[in-house]
């Protein structure tokens, strides 16, 4: 089975300041791993994804991962957060199995203050 | 955000009503998905077609009847639905046959079930 824990449900920081969103997860296979952000009324923005090459990857607006392996942990970053990346982020597992499915992790909601 | 588009974006209607939820995917992808986002709750997978046939089903109730006429278009059949059946329903949509497929989003269809 596989899980995706996203350990803080809210996260707040003043404009300027570095963001970091975190993200653990369980598998019993070689994942695949994705950020998504979801603006509010809004579908799904792939931000970014980890499939086996190199461990930082880098997104759009300035957003970054760290895949760890011995960690289990794939946390979002971005060096000076702006007012634009308020909204809800979601940190997403694929095992690489041959099935399709999506596991979520229940959403951090990034607060961005001025 | 063109890419994968959902209509209606609103939708509210009766428990005795038939409703249905149209996607149309403009990314020559061949796997198509239906989720459900509720209030407090992961996103969850609801059906996956691949190349127009239904490869998973999770355990969905059968008011909720999808179909895939062809490989651009998912629909989501509604009928004597619940009030716990309101919920933002999003559409996705990728590229099945690449070992690291990714899944794009539609902006959503928020139902409201009276």
């Amino acid at each position: 089975a596989q899980s995706v824990t996203q350990l803080d449900s809210h996260v707040s920081v003043s404009e300027g300041t570095p963001v970091l969103l975190r993200c653990n997860y369980s598998s019993s296979y070689s994942p695949s791993l994705f950020w998504y952000v979801q603006h509010p009324n809004k579908g799904l923005q792939l931000l970014l994804k980890y499939t086996s090459a190199a461990t930082l990857v880098k997104g759009i607006n300035g957003f970054e991962a760290e895949f760890k392996k011995s960690e289990t942990s794939f946390h979002l970053t971005k060096p000076s957060a702006h007012m634009s990346d308020a909204a809800e982020y979601f940190c997403v597992v694929r095992m690489d199995t041959g099935r399709r499915a999506l596991t979520f992790g229940s959403g951090t909601r990034l607060q961005v203050q001025p | 955000e063109t890419g994968v588009t959902q209509t209606p974006r609103h939708l509210v209607m009766g428990m005795t009503n038939k409703k249905s939820l149209k996607c149309e995917q403009h990314l020559g992808h061949n796997a198509m998905y239906w989720y459900k986002q509720s209030a407090k709750k992961p996103l969850e997978l609801m059906f996956v077609y691949s190349l127009e046939e239904r490869v998973e089903n999770n355990s969905v109730p059968s008011r909720f009847s999808p179909e895939c006429p062809n490989s651009s278009h998912l629909f989501l059949h509604l009928h004597t639905l619940q009030p716990e059946d309101s919920a933002l329903y999003l559409c996705a949509s990728s590229q099945a046959d690449r070992s690291t497929d990714t899944q794009y989003f539609g902006p959503g269809t928020r139902l409201t079930v009276l």
